[in-house]
């Protein structure tokens, strides 16, 4: 069984459409994660939650709303999809708000075209 | 504040020859060091991490890294390199006491040559 799994992988959407990623984690973590890593392989966090509460949103637009139903699940919703949006997507979970070990998804493949 | 920083954005070895990925990093207080592997088209996996206690870690796949507090660096280091460990290397670093939240270097492309 996948311990954190994210769907779709790959995602092909024309500009300004609306899009969701879900992720699910099946290891009982108390915090999940949304990180964005780009054409460079640059990882970046962009939301983190505790519990089903936002803990950190790290400047990213309003266009990118999580939603966090309970905390096993974690899905990314973005609005008004732009070209610069054309990223991987990866969601992650830690035991809990300060747990070392992140635990990774496989990514989701965000191209906007 | 932290940061980490990864010099090289690849390392060439040989098939058989020991390899070293680069990591050098800045904290206010103690650090947690983190190694993690992201193989094409996949997530990244915790190899292996430092929190306290001895400065050499060993961690997954043969792979071990060295905690030197003077030089702050976490080098990653494994004694024989194989083609199947060619992938992109991350190191991360938290404060403790701090934001939980580590902050990733750019990566290192490891290539390992037959």
């Amino acid at each position: 069984d996948t311990a954190v799994s994210q769907t779709p992988k790959y995602l092909v959407t024309q500009m300004g459409n609306d899009k969701s990623i879900k992720c699910e984690q099946n290891l009982g973590h108390d915090t999940m994660y949304w990180y964005k890593q780009d054409s460079k392989k640059f990882l970046k966090i962009m939301f983190s939650y505790n519990n089903k509460e936002l803990i950190i949103n790290e400047t990213v637009p309003n266009r990118f709303s999580p939603k966090s139903p309970d905390k096993a699940h974690l899905n990314l919703h973005i609005n008004s999809l732009e070209l610069g949006d054309s990223a991987v997507y990866f969601c992650a979970s830690t035991q809990d708000s300060s747990g070392n070990t992140i635990y990774f998804g496989e990514g989701s493949w965000l191209t906007v075209v | 504040a932290q940061s980490v920083a990864q010099p090289e954005d690849q390392v060439n070895v040989a098939e058989g020859n020991p390899l070293t990925v680069k990591c050098t990093y800045s904290v206010s207080g103690n650090p947690y060091l983190f190694w993690y592997v992201q193989y094409p088209n996949r997530g990244l996996q915790f190899l292996l991490k430092y929190i306290t206690g001895d400065n050499l870690v060993k961690g997954s796949y043969g792979f071990e890294a060295e905690f030197n507090k003077s030089q702050t660096s976490f080098h990653l280091k494994k004694p024989s390199a194989l083609v199947s460990d060619s992938a992109l290397y991350f190191c991360a670093v938290r404060e403790t006491g701090g934001s939980y939240i580590p902050t990733f270097g750019r990566g290192t492309s490891l290539i390992v040559h037959p």
